[in-house]
């Protein structure tokens, strides 16, 4: 079965600085997705990063970056220059190529992020 | 803007009622997931299709049910509502079914009991 933990439920950083929300998985794949996702207030849900099991590199993608840890079983999203607009509920989500983990995206419980002026 | 359209975008009714949920995916996109996302059991799978075929099931009930159409749209029936459905209904789709493939929501349908 597949696990993700956000320990993180709410968290608060200052305009301009940079945030770091955690995120720790478990699963018996070897191969697997590690991904982030935003959901503002207005609901919707928006994807902002993705790393493979077997990336050598973190992911970035703008202001956005992963620092993976596969030993570790981490996969933490880093937000550099926060911005106003980065309030929100974040997301980690996995998903697995093994049998036994389907198709599915398995989501943390989430962290409720506000940056404040 | 995702791509994905999912309607209505609100929707109240009755315990007991029926309801039908429609997503489009993406252009060129073959698979559809359905999620469920309410404040007690968060964010949880429901089911799969891929090019018209069921490819995985998740939590969903037996009361619920969903097909995709050639067209590669999807639905998602509801039936015999309880209040205890209400939720926040997200189609996502995906080019294939792989796992590296990013999964991109819709809008979502907020769907009320009452």
């Amino acid at each position: 079965a597949q696990k993700i933990t956000q320990t993180q439920p709410g968290m608060f950083v200052q305009e301009k600085e940079a945030v770091t929300l955690d995120c720790t998985y478990d699963t018996s794949d070897q191969s697997y997705g590690l991904f982030w996702y935003k959901q503002p207030s207005s609901g919707e849900m928006i994807f902002l990063i993705y790393q493979g099991s077997y990336d050598e590199q973190n992911a970035t993608e703008g202001r956005y970056s992963l620092n993976f840890q596969k030993a570790r079983k981490s996969a933490n999203l880093v937000i550099s220059a926060s911005q106003l607009g980065d309030s929100a509920m974040y997301f980690c989500a996995m998903r697995g190529s093994g049998e036994t983990s389907g198709s599915r995206l398995t989501f943390g419980e989430g962290t409720q992020l506000t940056v404040n002026p | 803007d995702s791509g994905v359209t999912q309607t209505p975008k609100h929707l109240i009714t009755a315990t007991g009622q029926r309801v039908t949920l429609r997503c489009s995916p993406r252009s060129g996109d073959l698979s559809v997931y359905w999620y469920q996302q309410s404040l007690d059991q968060g964010l949880q799978f429901l089911i799969q299709y891929y090019n018209g075929e069921e490819r995985a099931k998740g939590n969903i009930l037996e009361r619920f049910s969903a097909q995709q159409f050639p067209d590669l749209h999807s639905e998602l029936n509801l039936s015999s509502l309880e209040l205890g459905d209400s939720a926040l209904y997200f189609c996502a789709s995906s080019v294939g079914g792989l796992y590296q493939e990013t999964q991109y929501f819709g809008p979502g349908t907020r769907l009320l009991v009452l």
